[in-house]
């Protein structure tokens, strides 16, 4: 498996701002994808982080509310821009590691906007 | 289209009461059925994954089992520390991650 640590692990911002959500991974990983799981769901995958690329965006996600960089193979960040209440959630990084078909998690970010 | 259903949404048992929480599919070309499970405030944590029909995995307590319609994770015995909730999600041909909302499991002593 791999060890995955986020940065900040909570914070409460306000309506209007943005946040920088940071992942790391102690093994270099070509595959990163970035989740967000509002209260009482399951998982809705915003985008795959790509190294040297933009990142590729699911439906209903948009670089200019979610900027994704990718400087290299263990690091990825995500903004989330001009936050709204609405944006209030659980926001994970994972990692899918060569010789494995799974993913495995961060501990996550959890957002509140006021 | 393809789809993941979990049942029941939350299930309550009494310590060493064994039950089985279900996730049931259609997805075109299935490469792997994987569990997760999810305590509150954190990340999902991976439990097993599962290729194809007859398919068995055991971890502890937990037995995941696969047919071509559905998945089964059997909880034999359980205690407090079970209590979760447990994610199913299947991959599909196109190697796209469909995730159920979910099995919420509660372990009373």
């Amino acid at each position: 498996s791999a060890v995955i640590s986020q940065k900040p692990s909570r914070d409460i911002c306000q309506r209007g701002t943005s946040l920088t959500i940071q992942c790391q991974v102690d093994s270099q990983v070509t595959m990163m994808f970035w989740y967000r799981q509002q209260p009482g769901q399951s998982l809705t995958l915003i985008a795959t982080a790509n190294q040297g690329s933009e990142a590729t965006y699911e439906s209903g996600f948009v670089i200019d509310k979610f900027p994704i960089s990718r400087p290299n193979l263990t690091f990825s960040t995500l903004t989330v821009s001009n936050m709204s209440p609405e944006d209030s959630s659980i926001y994970l990084c994972s990692v899918e590691l060569a010789a494995y078909n799974e993913q495995f998690f961060g501990p996550g970010t959890r957002l509140t906007v006021l | 289209e393809d789809q993941v259903t979990q049942s029941p949404e939350a299930l309550r048992l009494q310590e060493g009461e064994s039950s089985s929480l279900n996730c049931s599919y259609t997805v075109s070309g299935l490469r792997g059925l994987f569990w997760y499970r999810q305590d509150p405030g954190k990340g999902p944590e991976f439990l097993f994954t599962l290729y194809s029909a007859g398919e068995e995995k055991e971890k502890e307590r937990l037995k995941a089992t696969l047919t071509k319609k559905e998945s089964f994770l059997h909880i034999t015995a359980p205690k407090p520390e079970d209590s979760a909730t447990y994610l199913c999600a299947v991959q599909d041909s196109n190697y796209q991650l469909i995730w159920g909302a979910g099995t919420k499991l509660i372990i009373k002593p």
